[in-house]
């Protein structure tokens, strides 16, 4: 069955801390991964996804992620974090092309201290 | 585009009341998933369409929910009758596929459930 773990459910860093935020999956085929963050109140934004290729992804605000397909990780990562980064933030695989459900770990809570 | 246009924002209701939420997703998108967000179980997938057509509903909790596509545009997750224990917020969210590469799915602002 498909699955997404994160395991971390909270973090607590102080600003200019490096994060490194883990997520296996579980999947028979081809995957396209995705990080989202949810800030306080709001709905769920795209940080960064890896469909195929380089298996290093860039995304906004400083963050990337690598596919280690060997591992079926997606792990995020940010060399220095800012209090604005305070958020939860989900991990999340499809089966590519039609197949598959876009299904969400369980998220894990950033919380930077000023 | 608009985004994904979710109605209402906010939704309170007593215990045994029918309760419907709207989802307008993305024009052009030929995948819609409605997921429902709380403190105890996270952001869990409770069904999604393909081109209008319910593809996995094994999410839905129970029988007092159900959700249908009427049409590209618009979605309806009804919850009747409806009981405290849903209280939660609830997400539209639409993706599309062209080939086999999926584009990332795009969230509406989301529903907030409180049922007394």
């Amino acid at each position: 069955a498909q699955s997404v773990s994160q395991h971390n459910h909270h973090v607590i860093l102080s600003e200019a801390a490096s994060l490194e935020l883990g997520c296996n999956y579980s999947y028979g085929g081809t995957v396209n991964l995705f990080w989202y963050v949810q800030y306080p109140g709001q709905h769920l934004q795209l940080l960064l996804k890896y469909f195929s290729g380089d298996p290093l992804v860039k995304g906004i605000k400083g963050f990337e992620a690598e596919f280690i397909k060997s591992k079926f990780s997606f792990n995020l990562r940010k060399p220095s974090v800012q209090w604005s980064d305070t958020a939860e933030y989900f991990c999340a695989v499809k089966g590519s092309g039609n197949t598959g459900k876009l299904i969400f770990g369980q998220g894990t809570t950033l919380q930077v201290k000023p | 585009d608009a985004g994904v246009i979710q109605s209402p924002r906010h939704e309170v209701t007593e215990m045994g009341q029918e309760v419907t939420l709207r989802c307008k997703p993305i024009s052009g998108h030929d995948y819609l998933f409605w997921y429902r967000q709380t403190m105890m179980r996270g952001l869990e997938l409770l069904i999604y369409f393909n081109n209008n057509v319910p593809i996995d509903d094994s999410g839905m909790p129970e029988d007092r929910f159900s959700a249908k596509m009427p049409n590209a545009s618009f979605s309806t997750l009804k919850i009747q009758p409806s009981e405290p224990r849903d209280s939660a917020v609830y997400f539209c969210a639409s993706s599309l596929v062209v080939g086999q590469r999926n584009t990332e799915a795009f969230f509406g602002q989301g529903t907030r459930l409180t049922v007394v």
